[in-house]
């Protein structure tokens, strides 16, 4: 069963407007979570992450939102750029349950110029 | 230039005959895992390892094996591949996961993709 969730496959936005992925999970003990930006042929690489201890994490036009009670958290990207384009994974762990990462399904980012 | 690296980069094998893929990495990293990238699955997990000769299962380990004898190399082994293991593989490492000092950023390798016939 999923434990991470990406609902959204997809996701077209204009250049310089702000784009909202989505990410649910399930696991209530998930302390942990990470974005990472993958383009094709390459592997993922780190974007941003977030504590349970925080609710906002912010890195220039990067920043994550999470809403433990909703289980539920979101990457705002301000503003787009066509170089933005690319997929985007959500990841969780819990530290006290053997470090694992869980992945969300991805989902692929199109800035349109 | 710090990096994990994964070796073959693209392979087609048939039913049956066995493969390694190597990963290494240079960065010094304890922890070391291996992931499969399906449509519409996302990044599974394999196996992990925490440090030398310390590996664990994760989600999908069934028809894989790994090995942790030194700290910089984590190859992932195919003894018998079959169809349903054609994907594309990610090594990834990260100096170690979950700590409060440590971000618990995973580095990944370029991926292999594989094809089994």
């Amino acid at each position: 069963d999923q434990q991470v969730k990406q609902n959204s496959p997809s996701l077209s936005v204009q250049e310089g407007r702000i784009s909202i992925l989505n990410c649910d999970y399930t696991n209530s003990m998930f302390d942990y979570f990470l974005w990472y930006k993958k383009y094709p042929a390459e592997g993922p690489t780190f974007l941003i992450s977030i504590s349970s201890i925080k609710d906002k994490n912010e890195d220039g036009r990067f920043t994550v939102f999470l809403n433990k009670s909703a289980k539920h958290l979101s990457l705002h990207i301000v503003p787009s750029q066509p170089g933005d384009s690319a997929v985007y994974f959500c990841a969780a762990s819990a530290r006290n349950t053997g470090n694992q990462f869980y992945f969300g399904t991805g989902t692929s980012l199109t800035v349109i110029p | 230039e710090a990096q994990v690296t994964q070796n073959p980069r693209y392979l087609i094998t048939v039913t049956g005959k066995k493969l390694t893929v190597t990963c290494s990495q240079n960065m010094n990293h304890e922890y070391m895992s291996w992931y499969r990238q399906d449509p519409g699955l996302g990044l599974r997990q394999i196996y992990y390892s925490m440090n030398v000769e310390v590996t664990d299962k994760g989600d999908v380990p069934e028809g894989y094996k790994v090995s942790r004898k030194e700290k910089r190399n984590f190859p992932l082994i195919l003894e018998s591949p079959s169809p349903n293991q054609t994907s594309l593989y990610f090594c990834a490492s990260s100096l170690f996961a979950g700590l409060a000092a440590n971000t618990g950023e995973l580095f990944f390798g370029e991926g292999s993709r594989l094809t089994v016939l």
